[in-house]
């Protein structure tokens, strides 16, 4: 299994600014996956992040608006830029281990209000 | 798009009774269907999976149920308890990592009552 570290675990932020979520695994991990949940909603996947290389981003999603990185096998940021109210969401880290198995571990989300 | 449809939206069953969430796909490329529990305030916890070359899968209280030729799969939890009261979200895959990518259902609250 794996544990999920995430910081900050809410805050409240005024528009147009940015703020960064940090997300901490405790083991090395290949991939790492950024979702975001809005309220009373499903999690959709903004983006993945490999070591190394630049993130993937899915469909309404782009680099500008949610920068990530991904410096080593256990660390990722994800970045959220010039934040409007629709920014308002729970965003949440996870890793997949290897080996095929198809699991997914989440972090306890981000609650990111903002006003 | 929503790539899995899940239902109900929420589901209110008494303490010892059977709770049953469904979830459809469409896309048949799909091959690894798990299911995610929530509590408040915490991420989503695997709580069983499925591929499709099996109809059911046991564990513990939790089953799926999968009918790979009506592109469905549900969820069943006997004798349900408060404990179990939690948002389930079914899911959806293709390839061998699993959990690249994974679809969401909408989710479903359960409230079991004491």
């Amino acid at each position: 299994s794996a544990v999920i570290s995430q910081k900050p675990s809410r805050d409240i932020c005024q528009r147009g600014t940015s703020l960064t979520i940090q997300c901490q695994v405790d083991s090395q991990v290949t991939m790492m996956f950024w979702y975001r949940q809005q309220p009373g909603q499903s999690l959709t996947l903004i983006a993945t992040a490999n070591q190394g290389s630049e993130a993937t981003y899915e469909s309404g999603f782009v680099i500008d608006k949610f920068p990530i990185s991904r410096p080593n096998l256990t660390f990722s940021t994800l970045t959220v830029s010039n934040m409007s109210p629709e920014d308002s969401s729970i965003y949440l880290c996870s890793v997949a281990l290897g080996g095929g198995t198809g699991e997914a571990f989440f972090g306890q989300g981000t609650r990111l209000t903002v006003v | 798009q929503q790539q899995v449809k899940q239902s109900p939206q929420s589901l209110i069953v008494q303490k010892g009774g059977i709770s049953i969430i469904n979830c459809a796909y469409e896309n048949t490329a799909f091959d690894y269907f798990p299911w995610y529990q929530q509590f408040p305030g915490k991420g989503p916890a695997l709580l069983i999976a499925i591929r499709p070359d099996v109809s059911e899968k046991k564990e513990g209280r939790f089953t799926i149920s999968f009918n790979k030729s009506a592109k469905q799969f549900s969820l069943h939890i006997m004798d349900s308890q408060p404990g179990d009261s939690a948002t389930y979200f079914c899911a959806a895959s293709m390839g061998r990592t699993g959990a690249n990518n994974l679809f969401f259902g909408t989710g479903t609250r359960l409230t079991v009552i004491p």
